[in-house]
C-alpha cells in the first residue's frame, strides 16, 4: 500500500486554468505538508497542516490554496496557472511534532507543466 | 533564515569506494538534523533523524554523525554500491519550526 500518494503525476495545462493536485497519507499522521522543488532542485515548503489546522504559510502567492478536509487527506488549488508556477510538487507527512524530530515520508511528486 | 550547504555538489566514484559528505548549517536555535535519500524518478526517502552533539546513527553500510556546536554532520557510505546512486538530502529543523533544505549531494557510483 502507498503510504503517501498524490494525484495526477503528470499534469500539463494552459495559462490561466485553475487545477489540483491531490494528496493522502494512510500512516495516520498528524502533519501534511506541501513542497515544491524550485528550478534550482531545492525543496521549499509551501504550507504545513497539523490535524487539518494550517500551521505553516510561507510566501506563496494567494492563488495557492492548500485545503485539508481531514487530516489523512492535503489537497492543493491553484488559481490563474502561470507559467512560472511549472515545477514538481511533492506532498508529506510525519508524525506530530511538525518534522522536528519526526522523518517525512513524501508521496512521487507532480510535475506541473504550463504551457 | 538558516543556510544550508552541502558539499561536493556530485561525486563520481567506484563501485567498491567508501565516500563521505558534508552538510553544514548555523549552529544556533539547532533542533535537529534530517538526511534523506532521493533516487531519480523517486520520492525522497529519510535515512536519519539526529538530535545530541555528538550523535551517531548507522544504517547498513551508510552512517552520520553530527556536530551541532560546530553547525556540521557528515554522511559516510563503505563500500559504495551502484545502487547507492542518488542525491544525499540533509535538512536542519532549526528555530523557524520546519525542515531546511540543502540542494543535495548527488553521487554516482559505477560498477
Amino acid at each position: 500500500d502507498t503510504a503517501v500518494s498524490q494525484t495526477p503525476k503528470y499534469l500539463v495545462t494552459q495559462m490561466g486554468n485553475d487545477k489540483s493536485i491531490k494528496c493522502e497519507q494512510n500512516l495516520g499522521h498528524d502533519t501534511m505538508y506541501w513542497y515544491k522543488q524550485d528550478s534550482k532542485k531545492f525543496l521549499k515548503i509551501m504550507f504545513s497542516y497539523n490535524n487539518k489546522e494550517l500551521i505553516i504559510n510561507e510566501t506563496v502567492p494567494n492563488r495557492f490554496s492548500p485545503k485539508s478536509p481531514d487530516k489523512a487527506h492535503l489537497n492543493l488549488h491553484i488559481n490563474s496557472l502561470e507559467l512560472g508556477d511549472s515545477a514538481v510538487y511533492f506532498c508529506a507527512s510525519s508524525d506530530a511534532g511538525g518534522g522536528r524530530i519526526s522523518p517525512l515520508h513524501f508521496g512521487n511528486g507532480t510535475r506541473l507543466t504550463v504551457t | 533564515i538558516l543556510n544550508v550547504e552541502q558539499s561536493p555538489q556530485s561525486l563520481h566514484v567506484q563501485e567498491g569506494d567508501s565516500t563521505n559528505f558534508t552538510c553544514s548549517f548555523p549552529s544556533s536555535n539547532f533542533y535537529a538534523l534530517h538526511w534523506y535519500r532521493w533516487e531519480t524518478a523517486k520520492s525522497p526517502e529519510a535515512l536519519f533523524v539526529m538530535t545530541l552533539n555528538g550523535d551517531e546513527k548507522k544504517k547498513g553500510q551508510i552512517s552520520a554523525t553530527l556536530n551541532t556546536k560546530e553547525g556540521y554532520s557528515y554522511l559516510y557510505i563503505k563500500g559504495s554500491q551502484p545502487e547507492d546512486s542518488a542525491t544525499y538530502l540533509c535538512a536542519p529543523f532549526g528555530s523557524a519550526g520546519k525542515l531546511i533544505f540543502g540542494q543535495g549531494t548527488t553521487l554516482q557510483v559505477k560498477p
